[in-house]
């Protein structure tokens, strides 16, 4: 069965430019979730789906936004990105949004901002 | 709010010798499950163990094992007899369920880089 996959797995973007990130979830697995990770702030949540919809989210500004797709794929969006943006960004699936259902995780973005 | 911390910043050891890796979560929710994930240097995470609020059983599989008290909430890990490819970050991660049944985000500790020395 195939893992998690995101593309692409590194971007370099400059300041004020905009990114879409793109997840999809193990086979069968209808939730996605999103996580941005960087040496200063680890690991926090940005936001997760189900079904098209999304479930919670993270404490993230506006310029962060993200769409799941019928067929359970996932994009993120970054407007206007800014240097603290440079971070990786990790997509995680798991077969529903349940407490207990442990989360499958792709190999990330890396996103670099000049 | 639900909070997990790994004080543990970095841990060394030679190969062989046992090692834990420390985790206590804060919440307020009687229901939660805990979690172990392992990063390699490649960057992925990779799921080790999942453990309820209602189940305090400890768990041993193969060189590793989880020591889970609900009293000190506390969620450790022991790995036996380390070797050289269990070098990564290991991170602890809190989920809880609201009243309602939702469940909240799922919340990591900082982690813990742990160096296996041959």
């Amino acid at each position: 069965k195939a893992g998690v996959t995101q593309t692409p797995r590194y971007l370099i973007k400059t300041r004020g430019q905009q990114v879409t990130l793109s997840c999809s979830p193990i086979s069968g697995h209808r939730s996605v979730s999103w996580y941005q990770q960087t040496p200063g702030q680890g690991l926090q949540f940005l936001f997760e789906y189900f079904s098209e919809t999304q479930r919670n989210k993270g404490n993230f500004p506006g310029r962060f936004s993200g769409r799941q797709f019928s067929n359970s794929r996932s994009e993120m969006n970054v407007s206007t990105l800014e240097l603290g943006d440079s971070a990786l960004y990790l997509c995680a699936s798991s077969l529903a949004p349940q407490q207990y259902n442990e989360q499958f995780f792709g190999p990330g973005t890396r996103l670099t901002v000049l | 709010a639900q909070k997990v911390t790994q004080a543990q910043t970095e841990i060394s050891v030679v190969e062989k010798e046992d090692v834990t890796l420390d985790c206590v979560y804060e919440t307020r929710d009687t229901t939660y499950y805990l979690f172990w994930y392992k990063q390699p240097p490649s960057g992925e995470l990779v799921f080790l163990i999942r453990r309820n609020s209602f189940d305090e059983q400890n768990e041993i599989s193969g060189r590793y094992s989880w020591n889970f008290q609900k009293s000190t909430s506390s969620f450790n890990f022991t790995i036996t007899a380390s070797q050289v490819v269990d070098s990564a970050v290991y991170f602890c991660a809190l989920r809880t369920v609201i009243s309602s049944g939702s469940a909240r985000q799922l919340t990591f500790g900082s982690g813990t880089q742990l160096t296996v020395l041959p």
